[in-house]
């Protein structure tokens, strides 16, 4: 049972360059979420999907996109990346978008956009 | 506009001794707050949350107070441990933002042997 995993750890992007953020739950959650985490600055929300199917916009969308491919899947892709997105990046999973339900997060993917 | 802020950056205390971080929000439709840990190179891990039909709340050497007048929320740990040592996160959440948390800038806590 390995929780919430992300791939990769560690990438290195010049500015124009497009990249796909991997994330994937083995705990049959229905919801799903993507955060930024810049220093100072807390996480904040992406992107996230309240049940396989759908996403919706959060705090900070703009440069990004999102695929929830299947119920266990959650993509997040920059299209053409900005030393801006330079930053930590969380997925996290719960069982369902009602407040009390625990976010379990992945490790992280810490991204430089040179 | 920063709606759940963490004001003291860092917190040093010794072994055994209280912790307490606070957390102030300015939002009056967050009616559900949460602290998040997180250690370096992990992903935040939840450790106690609090209604606000509550003042509240206990799990074991962790304590969540909440002061809706004053809107402000702390966590208390007592007794202090080294293996405390960690970044810790105050978030918040509408009942109507299905799971969408708004999370402070964290504090990082130190507990010295």
């Amino acid at each position: 049972n390995a929780g919430v995993t992300q791939t990769p750890k560690f990438q290195v992007l010049k500015t124009g360059q497009s990249m796909t953020l991997q994330c994937a739950q083995d705990m049959n959650h229905n919801s799903m979420y993507w955060y930024r985490q810049d220093p100072g600055m807390g996480l904040r929300l992406i992107y996230y999907s309240a049940s396989e199917g759908t996403t919706d916009k959060g705090e900070v969308p703009n440069g990004y996109n999102v695929s929830r491919l299947n119920k266990r899947e959650f993509s997040l892709r920059l299209e053409s990346a900005a030393p801006s997105q330079t930053s930590v990046y969380f997925c996290a999973s719960s069982e369902s978008g009602l407040v009390y339900n625990e976010q379990f997060f992945g490790p992280g993917t810490r991204l430089t956009v040179l | 506009d920063q709606q759940v802020k963490q004001n003291s950056p860092s917190l040093s205390v010794q072994e055994g001794r209280i912790s307490i971080l606070n957390c102030d929000y300015t939002n009056s439709m967050f009616d559900y707050f949460l602290w998040y840990k997180k250690y370096p190179a992990e992903g935040p891990t939840f450790l106690i949350s609090i209604s606000s039909i509550k003042d509240k709340n206990e799990d074991g050497r962790f304590t969540v107070f909440l002061n809706k007048s004053a809107k402000h929320l702390s966590l208390h740990i007592v007794p202090s441990q080294p293996g405390d040592s960690a970044v810790y996160f105050c978030a918040a959440s509408g009942r109507t933002s299905y799971g969408k948390l708004t999370f402070g800038q964290g504090t990082i806590l130190t507990v010295h042997p």
